[in-house]
């Protein structure tokens, strides 16, 4: 079965700082697919990335950027020069091939101060 | 751009009554998905669709629920008698297809059901 962890329930940085998220998944699919997401305070879902399993390159956007490592089946996100706006919930999610469903992990909280 | 949309944006009703929550998918999308995430708690699947029948459903998605899409363009949730256990916040989601590429979806605003 397919699962997703986020062990980090809280972060707190502030301003400027990095910060990583982390995500580690299992799945019997030996072709999947990864997500983040971004939940801030007004609720909704914002779709940020999907990571294709057999693509194992890195990416980068502006201050974004993530690091899928299938040796230890992880899909870590890292926010670069944080800003207050950047506080939200942050969830990652799989999608198996063999199904349509996304398997969220818990959720990170990340909070920036000022 | 274009986006999903749901209504209402907060349910409020008694245990035992039936609900209908409503979404609009995006208009070429052809696969419809709702989400549900308890007050706190991770967002959990409940149930695909796709070519106006159910593709997948989750252990949650028992009798009490159904969904349908009755016109070309709303994707509903109906929850036939309603529990306390069933207040969360409704996602619903679209995606264009499941081919390479396309597999991203794409969440609504959500609707907040409260059941008292």
């Amino acid at each position: 079965a397919q699962k997703v962890t986020q062990a980090q329930t809280e972060i707190s940085v502030v301003e400027k700082e990095d910060v990583t998220l982390d995500c580690v998944y299992e799945t019997r699919d030996t072709t999947y697919y990864l997500f983040w997401y971004k939940q801030p305070p007004s609720g909704e879902l914002v779709f940020l990335i999907r990571r294709n399993s057999f693509d194992e390159q890195n990416e980068i956007s502006g201050r974004y950027s993530w690091n899928f490592q299938k040796s230890t089946s992880s899909f870590n996100f890292t926010i670069t020069a944080s800003q207050v706006v950047d506080s939200a919930v942050y969830f990652c999610a799989l999608r198996e091939t063999s199904g349509s469903r996304l398997t969220f992990g818990e959720g990170t909280q990340l909070t920036v101060n000022p | 751009e274009p986006e999903v949309t749901q209504t209402p944006s907060h349910q409020v009703t008694q245990m035992g009554q039936e609900v209908i929550l409503r979404c609009v998918p995006i208009s070429n999308h052809l696969y419809f998905y709702w989400y549900r995430q308890i007050l706190g708690q991770k967002v959990e699947f409940l149930v695909s669709f796709y070519n106006n029948e159910i593709s997948e459903k989750s252990e949650i998605f028992d009798d009490q629920f159904s969904v349908e899409r009755p016109d070309g363009s709303n994707f509903t949730l109906k929850i036939r008698s309603t529990k306390l256990e069933d207040s969360a916040m409704y996602f619903c989601a679209s995606s264009p297809g499941q081919g390479r590429g396309t597999y991203e979806q794409y969440f609504g605003p959500g609707t907040r059901l409260t059941v008292t």
